[in-house]
């Protein structure tokens, strides 16, 4: 059972946008980042939204966050079939002092 | 380039201990807190232990008192001890570098660890 809550899996047709909701609380993304990761099948995480909103570089603007109060979520425009990844909230609990990932979300491109 | 590389997983018997260690290159090892995240086959990511440059130390609950994290600025090395292993962490562990405000920019390729008799 995760402190962040994702739905365990979205799909949408290419070209379409999908959208992924990461719920917490007032211990974690109520007062603290919330980064966003990707890992494709069989590679390791990949950074693609920090602090928020925030995207490293190489990153495409395909992909965009937001947050309020204790939910972020997860935009990606333009779907390709490239994008069909595992995706995951993350941020620190003040209750917990810790680290603590959601549960992850299946992209699955139709 | 940046490279994470971890070394030292492998089969283990229940009860055993395992060391890990993460050597780093193409950043400024010393100036970033570094992490062991692992994901168990079929599951998702799991945050375990970090330590910051000023060598403070978190662990996840799920390994406090049996894994102990730590870094070798001068080797631009990162370790994880892990003792009285059971089959629950049996994973793969990668090691994520953190440049601030607790996002993990670089991530090595993960080290396979089995915990079975």
């Amino acid at each position: 059972q995760s402190v962040l809550t994702q739905p365990p899996s979205v799909s949408a047709a290419p070209r379409q946008k999908v959208t992924i909701s990461c719920s917490g609380s007032t211990s974690n993304i109520g007062i603290n980042y919330v980064c966003w990761y990707q890992q494709l099948p069989g590679t390791a995480p990949k950074l693609i939204i920090y602090e928020d909103y925030k995207r490293p570089s190489g990153i495409p603007d395909r992909f965009s966050a937001s947050k309020s109060g204790t939910s972020a979520t997860l935009d990606i425009t333009g779907l390709q079939t490239g994008d069909e990844a595992d995706y995951y909230c993350k941020t620190w609990d003040s209750s917990l002092s810790g680290k603590v990932f959601g549960g992850g979300t299946k992209l699955t491109v139709l | 380039d940046v490279q994470l590389v971890e070394s030292g997983g492998g089969l283990v018997k229940p009860g055993g201990s395992l060391r890990l260690s993460c050597a780093a290159s193409g950043f400024s090892f010393s100036a970033y807190a570094m992490n062991w995240v692992r994901q168990a086959p079929g599951k998702g990511l799991e945050w375990v232990s970090s330590i910051g440059s000023g060598n403070d130390k978190y662990y996840a609950a799920s390994v406090r008192g049996r894994f102990t994290i730590s870094r070798d600025n001068a080797k631009n090395s990162l370790y994880l001890q892990m003792n009285s292993l059971s089959a629950e962490d049996t994973a793969v562990y990668y090691c994520a570098g953190e440049p601030g405000n607790s996002y993990f920019l670089h991530w090595g390729q993960g080290t396979l660890v089995t915990v079975s008799s």
